[in-house]
């Protein structure tokens, strides 16, 4: 295990609601991330908290919003989501926001959009 | 934008035989590397990574290179085994507004059969 911890592992949900995600890491991180990964595509970098500031959203769709309280635990709050949003969500940490350290991944949620 | 890509999807490879997974990368400016093997049902494991001061780093079994003439990455496995098979992403760091972030390539998918 990498020491960070996604639920749930799998979420399947309507247009029309309203659910969250939740990351944790145990590894003393001070930056997490969330990642989408789509079937064929790379991984597209959603959102960067470093401190528990957000410091990247790569043009996220507002229907996607985060939330960091602390250092160790990021959310992702989901609403009226479309059926193109079905794929794997990763969270991932690393020690700090800088060039040349690893980010450690999550085991990802997997959302069912219908 | 500059973007890192994976010169083949898929590589199949008879169990004991080494393997060699190759990426190139366009952005010169990237100092930093690291490769990533995801199982199906888990998120992305790191492996190995090397910076651009180095031009070859060893774990175990593992080997990276870096040709930074060529912007070309490689990762070699030695002796692969089933429990290798996975699909293997190469990450370059790069600079964004707000400090580094992932970029990452599309993958490739190893198989390895007996």
């Amino acid at each position: 295990e990498t020491g960070v911890t996604q639920t749930p592992r799998h979420l399947v949900m309507g247009m029309t609601n309203k659910k969250s995600l939740k990351c944790e890491q145990h590894l003393g991180h001070n930056a997490m991330y969330w990642y989408k990964q789509s079937a064929k595509k790379p991984l597209e970098l959603m959102f960067v908290y470093n401190f528990k500031e957000q410091t990247e959203n790569n043009s996220v769709p507002s229907r996607f919003s985060p939330e960091c309280p602390n250092s160790s635990h990021l959310f992702l709050h989901l609403h009226t989501l479309q059926p193109e949003d079905s794929a794997l969500y990763l969270c991932a940490s690393s020690r700090k926001l800088a060039g040349e350290d690893t980010q450690y991944f999550g085991p990802g949620t997997r959302l069912t959009v219908l | 934008g500059e973007s890192v890509g994976l010169h083949l999807p898929t590589l199949s490879v008879q169990e004991g035989d080494n393997s060699i997974i190759n990426c190139a990368y366009s952005n010169s400016a990237s100092d930093y590397f690291i490769w990533y093997k995801q199982e199906s049902g888990k998120g992305p494991q790191f492996i190995i990574d090397i910076r651009s001061n180095m031009d070859k780093r060893q774990g175990q079994r593992v080997t990276v290179l870096l040709n930074k003439t060529v912007k070309h990455l490689s990762l070699q496995i030695a002796a692969t085994q089933p429990g290798d098979s996975a699909v293997y992403f190469c990450a370059e760091n790069i600079r964004t507004d707000s400090g580094y972030a992932l970029n990452f390539g599309k993958g490739t998918s190893l198989l390895v059969t007996p």
